[in-house]
């Protein structure tokens, strides 16, 4: 079956820091790929996607790529506010046929001033 | 409404109690699905509707747990003779379409069940 592996938490670092959260992912077919962000109190929301290989997802100073030969999606932004701290949650799913997200277990990043 | 709400917000059981859990998604809403989260997990599926249609429950553990959507619209949980590790956040979400990767899927904030 399908599963995705994201790297354990949490991360902290320093405002301004270079960010990686890796992701790799298992799947029987060609998934979507997502990233979705869950902050304090609030509910999961998408921060970015990639439907096909090669394609880039980005939003809000994040970037991923989806690359189908290393079977990765990993988050990356290049300086880190305060603001950014949140659990990020890996996840896939499927255009057509079964509907449901696969998610990873999720990463807490904490970003310190 | 604005978003996806849920309630109750917390739902305190004891072992063996029946429990509903109801999810009211963004209006004209036609896919609605339901997550279970763990702590410290991601979610996990549990079952979808399209408008009152139920395609899918592959992901419901146990005939003990059902999900109904009468008139496509309000969504609800039900988990019967509740157990501890039925203790989970559970996530409602919903999409304007059929539920396809291009659409936008909206979470609510969930309902925190916690089975003493």
């Amino acid at each position: 079956g399908d599963s995705v592996t994201q790297m354990e938490g949490p991360v902290t670092l320093s405002e301004e820091a270079f960010l990686t959260i890796n992701c790799t992912y298992t799947a029987t077919g060609y998934p979507s790929l997502f990233w979705y962000v869950q902050y304090p109190g609030e509910g999961l929301q998408l921060l970015l996607k990639a439907t096909k290989a090669d394609d880039k997802g980005s939003n809000k100073g994040f970037e991923a790529t989806y690359r189908k030969e290393t079977t990765s999606f990993h988050l990356e932004k290049g300086s880190v506010q305060v603001s950014d701290s949140a659990v990020y949650f890996c996840a896939l799913s499927y255009h057509t046929g079964r509907r449901a997200l696969t998610f990873g277990s999720g990463t807490r990043l904490q970003v310190q001033p | 409404g604005a978003g996806v709400s849920q309630s109750p917000r917390y739902k305190v059981a004891k072992r063996g109690q029946d429990v509903a859990l109801r999810c009211d998604p963004i209006s004209g809403h036609v896919s609605l699905f339901w997550y279970q989260q763990a702590l410290g997990q991601g979610p996990e599926f549990l079952t979808y509707f399209q408008n009152e249609a139920q395609l899918d429950k592959s992901g419901l553990p146990s005939d003990r747990f059902f999900a109904e959507r009468p008139e496509g619209s309000v969504s609800t949980l039900k988990i019967q003779r509740t157990q501890q590790e039925d203790s989970a956040v559970y996530l409602c979400a919903s999409s304007s379409g059929t539920g396809g990767t291009n659409e936008k899927l909206f979470f609510g904030s969930g309902t925190q069940l916690s089975v003493l």
